[in-house]
């Protein structure tokens, strides 16, 4: 099983509607949930954090968090295609506190 | 600006050479890592540093060795023992290694062909 596990897509939404993207990940003592954007031939760029079960909000985006089901998810309102990009799960683990990050799902937002 | 500088951005490589990639923050950031990613894959860790003159191997370390002699500094090396070097390869960074903090920032990347 994979440590850190993401639907590879792509996930393809109108422009204007809600993307939602899911992870699931394997160690249940990690403590720290990212969600990262990387556009094609660049170095990922840090959209949101999370470390507490819930939901958390930042603009157009929400984090959500469920430790007990082992799941975070990403949502995206107001879909532009400025966020077609590929999303990846990263998650911060016990012991060492590596980061561990999922293969990515491609969002592509149509006009 | 604060940032993490990762040079050179290209890099060709002829088959059993070593090469050296740099990674420098003044980020003060006390870990740092460094992942490869190969094509339509996600990033996977080759090494990583929480605190100066220590490092842990990651998943993929073979073929690769680190030091981290400042805390600003983790060249990479990517040696003749690597089978498949050609990828892209990311620096980051993380202000604490304990706790619930720790977002990792990174570099803009460099990018090694093997010739």
């Amino acid at each position: 099983q994979k440590e850190v596990e993401q639907n590879s897509g792509p996930l393809s939404v109108p422009e204007g509607a809600i993307a939602s993207l899911n992870c699931t990940y394997s160690d249940r003592g990690s403590q720290s949930f990212f969600w990262y954007r990387q556009y094609s031939g660049k170095s990922p760029e840090l959209i949101m954090s999370i470390y507490s079960n819930g939901d958390k909000e930042d603009g157009r985006f929400t984090a959500q968090l469920n430790k007990a089901s082992q799941y975070v998810s990403l949502l995206i309102r107001d879909s532009q295609p400025s966020d077609s990009a590929t999303y990846l799960c990263a998650v911060r683990g016990g012991g060492y506190q590596k980061v561990t990050f999922g293969t990515g799902t491609k969002l592509q937002v149509i006009p | 600006d604060g940032g993490i500088t990762q040079s050179p951005k290209y890099l060709f490589r002829k088959e059993g050479q070593n090469v050296t990639l740099s990674c420098e923050q003044n980020l003060n950031h006390d870990a740092m890592y460094w992942y490869r990613q190969d094509p339509g894959q996600g990033l996977r860790l080759i090494y990583y540093s929480q605190i100066v003159n220590d490092f842990q191997k990651g998943d993929i370390a073979e073929g690769y060795s680190v030091s981290r002699e400042k805390k600003e500094s983790f060249p990479l090396t990517v040696t003749s023992a690597q089978k498949n070097p050609t990828a892209f390869y990311l620096c980051a960074s993380s202000m604490r290694w304990g706790g619930d903090t720790g977002e990792l920032f990174f570099g803009e990347g460099s990018r090694l062909t093997v010739l």
